[in-house]
């Protein structure tokens, strides 16, 4: 039962283009998403957030999509720099106040110089 | 930066033993959780703890895990009898209720059952 789905496994992407990640889910009750980043070795990151009365969340070079009727979202880098290859994880949860949040498979991002 | 600190950070014990990890969550934080990920697949939630209880399980965490916050600073997980799938990195997280940064996440335990 994959409520929180990332359909690409891997992506690749030259230096300072745009890394495009996408997530998808099927929980309609989900309300507040995330992204994180994990380098291996190491814990998952935060990197940025986004609830459902928005439709977009900037910070610096990443962009997180909202499409709540489509059940899509997406992670926008934009220039990709090669210290933003790792893995990156959507998850999902009904709520910001404790709730644990459901994870994707992730996606691993390379970016080459 | 405040951080979650996860000891050890590589735990190899065999099979049918008891191991204990153990997880400082960040001073102010207010929930805490357990996650892991055995190799090549997603992070799998485990248990959620809030006020001293567990607030939230899912399945993988049966008879044979517990959790506990013994002082009020560590956390910890303990898996009796462990089996050779249980080997995985475990993640322990924590999280103010309402933070716009959802979990903060420990480096993670690497634990190998041999």
């Amino acid at each position: 039962d994959q409520q929180v789905k990332q359909n690409s496994p891997s992506l690749s992407v030259q230096e300072g283009r745009i890394s495009i990640l996408n997530c998808d889910y099927t929980n309609s009750m989900f309300d507040y998403f995330l992204w994180y980043k994990k380098y291996p070795a190491e814990g998952p990151t935060f990197l940025i957030s986004i609830s459902s009365i928005k439709d977009k969340n900037e910070d610096g070079r990443f962009t997180v999509f909202l499409n709540k009727s489509a059940k899509h979202l997406s992670l926008h880098i934009v220039p990709s720099q090669p210290g933003d290859s790792a893995v990156y994880f959507c998850a999902a949860s009904p709520d910001n106040y404790g709730q644990n949040f459901v994870f994707g498979p992730g996606t691993r991002l390379s970016v080459l110089p | 930066e405040p951080e979650v600190t996860q000891t050890p950070s590589h735990q190899v014990t065999q099979m049918g033993q008891e191991v204990i990890l153990r997880c400082v969550p960040i001073s102010n934080h207010l929930y805490f959780y357990w996650y892991r990920q055995i190799l090549g697949q997603k992070v799998e939630f485990l248990v959620s703890f809030y006020n001293n209880e567990i607030s939230e399980k899912s399945e993988i965490f049966d008879d044979q895990f517990s959790v506990e916050r013994p002082d009020g600073s560590n956390f910890t997980l303990k898996i009796r009898s462990t089996k050779l799938e249980d080997s995985a990195m475990y993640f322990c997280a924590s999280r103010l209720q309402g933070s716009n940064y959802g979990y903060t996440f420990g480096s993670g335990t690497r634990l190998t059952v041999v």
